[in-house]
Parts: structure tokens; C-alpha cells; sequence
């Protein structure tokens, strides 16, 4: 079976810290996309950033970076200078060749004043 | 603006009646997809649809079915066999043009009660 785990089911970040969320995923498949979604309170999904899983470099998106170790089945989310904005439920999720798409079981993120 | 929209935005089910989810977006986007979020948890693949009469079962199927007559619109019946259909429900699309590198987009969901 193809899954996503986030074994992490809260983090707490202090206002103006970095946070990393981990996420790792099992495919046979060679060829993918992976993303970060944040849902806030409103349940609204919300792309953050997205990664090609045949491109080394890392994605970045401001205040987010990813860092995908494709061997390792890895792609962590690193929020820096976190803000109070960026409290929410994060998932991550990959999305195959054939519009599949799955997604984990989400970080909590809390963001202390 | 394009967007999707679901409806109702709250929904109340009694025991043995089956029960339909509309999903309607005007991005014109090939792929549509209905997922379920139980509390605290994370989103299950119920059904999706890359065309036009045409679509696949997800990861939790059972108990649900889907129609894909327009393009615009894929919408979601709740069975009575579902059993324990309490959740909240997002419909998204994604454009078929290279379409598995690009983001999803979602509507606001709809929250399903049973009475």
C-alpha cells in the first residue's frame, strides 16, 4: 500500500523560531509530486509548497523549505521566523503519474506568542 | 472568480437515507476528488475522476457513490451501507495538463451529521 506518515501529531514553536514537520512516504512509483498543505481553523486546505520529486534542489516558498531526501522516502517541512499566522494542521502528501493523490494524517503546529 | 463550491455546508443524515454532496467548480479542471477528514485526522481518498464518465475507487469506496455527467460537477451520494458517515467532506480539482505536478484546489467542505 502507498502511504504518507507524519509521525509528529503536534509541534509547538515559539513566535519567531523554526519549526521543522517530518513526512516521510512509501512509493513504488519512481516518478511524483510531493506537497505541504495547511489547514487553518476556517478547514480550508492551503498549498504552502511543492516539491518534484525528480529535481534535487530543495523548494523554498519564503518562509518555507523543504527537505526532501528522495532515497530516504523523507520530505520535511522547515517554517522559519514562525508566525502566529502559521498555526494550523499541516499535511503532507504526494500525487502519482495518474492524478492519485494521498495524503497523511497531519501535524498539529501551535505558535507561542 | 473560478473556484469550487460545495454544498450544503452542513448536512444531517437519518438512518437508512441515502444523502448527496454536490461539488460544482468553473476552473475548468479535468480531475475531480472527494475526500473524507475524520477529526483529527488526516484526508482519505474516497473517489476521484481524471474525464468526463469516468472514475476510480479510492482508498475507503464503500459505502459511497459518484457520478461524473459534466465536467463541472462530481457529486457525492452517501449510502445507508456507509455506516458510520459522521465527517467532514472536501471536493477538489486539479488541471489534467501535467496535471500530477499541480496543487489541488478545494472547496470549503461539508460537514456531515448523522441525526
Amino acid at each position: 500500500a502507498q502511504t504518507v506518515t507524519q509521525s509528529q501529531p503536534e509541534m509547538s514553536v515559539q513566535e519567531a523560531e523554526t519549526v521543522t514537520l517530518s513526512c516521510t512516504y512509501d512509493t513504488s512509483e519512481s516518478d511524483y509530486y510531493l506537497f505541504w498543505y495547511k489547514q487553518p481553523p476556517s478547514r480550508q486546505m492551503i498549498l504552502v509548497i511543492r516539491q518534484e520529486a525528480y529535481k534535487q534542489q530543495n523548494a523554498t516558498e519564503n518562509r518555507f523549505s523543504v527537505n526532501f531526501q528522495k532515497a530516504a522516502k523523507s520530505f520535511s517541512l522547515k517554517i522559519s521566523d514562525s508566525q502566529l499566522g502559521d498555526a494550523a494542521m499541516y499535511f503532507c502528501a504526494y500525487q502519482l503519474y495518474n492524478n492519485d493523490m494521498r495524503f497523511g494524517a497531519g501535524t498539529r503546529l501551535t505558535v507561542k506568542p | 472568480d473560478g473556484g469550487i463550491t460545495q454544498s450544503p455546508k452542513y448536512l444531517f443524515r437519518k438512518e437508512g437515507q441515502n444523502v448527496t454532496l454536490s461539488c460544482e467548480q468553473n476552473l475548468n479542471h479535468d480531475a475531480m476528488y472527494w475526500y473524507r477528514q475524520d477529526p483529527g485526522q488526516g484526508l482519505r481518498l474516497i473517489y476521484y475522476s481524471q474525464i468526463v464518465n469516468d472514475f476510480q475507487k479510492g482508498d475507503i469506496a464503500e459505502g459511497y457513490s459518484v457520478s461524473r455527467e459534466k465536467k463541472e460537477s462530481f457529486p457525492l451520494t452517501v449510502t445507508s451501507a456507509q455506516k458510520n458517515p459522521t465527517a467532514f467532506y472536501l471536493c477538489a480539482s486539479t488541471s489534467e495538463d501535467s496535471s500530477y505536478n499541480q496543487p489541488q484546489h478545494f472547496g470549503d467542505g461539508t460537514r456531515l451529521s448523522i441525526l
